[in-house]
């Protein structure tokens, strides 16, 4: 069964630091999202990206964030300069064209530990 | 705007006993609900959605809900409970008729099933 990938699975990294999460996402599909989840709290919203460009982003996707599909199979998010807030669990997703809004597969994330 | 409420952070129940779930929602708009579960390690997988139709919805593993929208509730249940039911479950609206799923979940419930 085609699944979402996400590396590394866990990812530390000094304060002020760049960091990029690497997903691919399952092959035929087109909707890209990122979100994240704060441990202990719920799972928000972040970004969506559709045909190259954010269809959509939350108040949380800030300057620092960025996202970009470099390739043909690669979503990436970029956090430029890390905070220690910034620790949680990042999730990718992926939706058809077909299903965009009424299914998305999920990764099984990737924890960024912001020391 | 949207938001869901998961009563109960954890819920204990023994095996072979019933299961049930609650999630309300707040939606000015017709919602989609949904139905994540994440077992220890793994991504969000979709259990069961309620997109339009019949407002019972089944799902894997033996779970279905009821989108029941006098009581804006979309509670999940479970007749008798296996000890693989063990996980954290997560409900989520999403709005129809937007080109991409962007959903706002609850803060999940951590299902224990006891022998």
């Amino acid at each position: 069964e085609p699944e979402v990938t996400q590396t590394p699975s866990h990812q530390v990294t000094q304060m002020g630091q760049e960091v990029i999460l690497r997903c691919v996402p399952i092959s035929n599909h087109l909707y890209f999202y990122w979100y994240r989840q704060i441990l202990g709290q719920k799972v928000e919203f972040l970004v969506s990206f559709y045909n190259n460009e954010i269809s959509e982003k939350s108040e949380i996707f800030d300057d620092q964030f960025s996202v970009e599909r470099p390739d043909g199979s690669n979503f990436t998010l970029k956090i430029r300069s890390t905070k220690l807030e910034d620790s949680a669990m990042y999730f990718c997703a992926s939706s058809s064209l077909e299903a965009a809004n009424t299914e998305a597969f999920f990764g099984q994330g990737t924890r960024l530990t912001v020391v | 705007a949207q938001s869901v409420t998961q009563l109960g952070s954890h819920v204990s129940v023994s095996e072979g006993a019933l299961v049930l779930l609650r999630c309300n929602y707040s939606s000015s708009v017709p919602p989609y609900l949904f139905w994540y579960v994440q077992y220890p390690n793994q991504g969000l997988q979709l259990l069961l959605k309620y997109t339009t139709g019949a407002t019972l919805v089944k799902g894997i593993n033996g779970f279905e809900a009821e989108f029941k929208k006098s009581e804006t509730s979309f509670h999940l249940t479970k007749p008798s409970a296996h000890m693989s039911d063990a996980a954290e479950y997560f409900c989520a609206v999403g709005k129809m008729n937007t080109g991409f799923q962007k959903l706002v979940f609850g803060t999940g419930t951590r299902l224990l099933v006891s022998p």
